[in-house]
């Protein structure tokens, strides 16, 4: 069975620091995504990332990709209040279906 | 282009009632995607549709629970005898064509069952 897992699952940080969360999955997809949600809302859209050591950037927020360890991570360059959400990974299983398996969701808490 | 589309965004419902959740994709997408929310937990797949055809409804339970997507008009979730267990907030998304990875999430039915 496909299995995404993500840590840490809970995440409070202070302002001006920097950090990692991890994603790691089962399947041999190469597509990975990274979804933000604020609390009440939908997903949004933060990175897909299509190949073995792709690297994304997005202000903050840089997201890579290794395949081979089969491991995602997103990194949060000096924190601010705003980025305060649950972020979620996801991968597809590969084939034409697209459907997403998700991780368990990352709660972050940017403290003053 | 308006979004993908999904109402009610909040739906209250007692326990053996049915429930209705409508989701009308981007304009263009023929693909359509429904997924569960459970509190404090991801999003886990359902059900996968196109026009006219359930693709793949293997994350969807067996009893209780169905989904369509007609011709015309929007796609369908629809949930027989709620119970309090089904109690989630459910998401569509909707998809460009055949070979996209690109999902489109729409904001989302809160249904809370009483």
């Amino acid at each position: 069975e496909l299995k995404v897992e993500q840590n840490p699952l809970f995440l409070s940080m202070q302002e001006g620091k920097n950090y990692t969360i991890y994603c790691n999955y089962s399947t041999t997809s190469d597509r990975l995504y990274w979804y933000r949600q604020d609390p009440g809302k939908s997903l949004e859209s933060l990175f897909v990332l299509l190949s073995n050591g792709a690297v994304k950037q997005e202000g903050r927020l840089m997201a890579s990709l290794d395949t081979k360890a089969r491991l995602s991570t997103l990194h949060i360059t000096a924190a601010v209040h705003d980025l305060s959400a649950t972020y979620f990974c996801a991968v597809d299983r590969g084939d034409s279906s697209y459907k997403l398996i998700f991780g368990s969701g990352t709660r972050l808490l940017v403290r003053p | 282009n308006a979004g993908v589309m999904q109402n009610p965004r909040h739906l209250v419902r007692r326990r053996g009632q049915e429930a209705r959740l409508r989701c009308s994709p981007m304009k263009g997408h023929s693909h359509v995607y429904w997924y569960r929310q459970l509190p404090e937990e991801g999003l886990k797949f359902m059900v996968y549709l196109q026009k006219e055809n359930i693709i793949d409804e293997s994350g969807m339970p067996k009893e209780r629970f169905s989904a369509e997507f007609p011709k015309e008009g929007p796609s369908i979730l629809r949930i027989q005898q709620v119970v309090r267990g089904d109690s989630a907030a459910y998401f569509c998304a909707s998809s460009p064509r055949t070979g996209s990875y690109e999902q489109y999430f729409g904001p989302g039915t809160r249904l809370t069952v009483t």
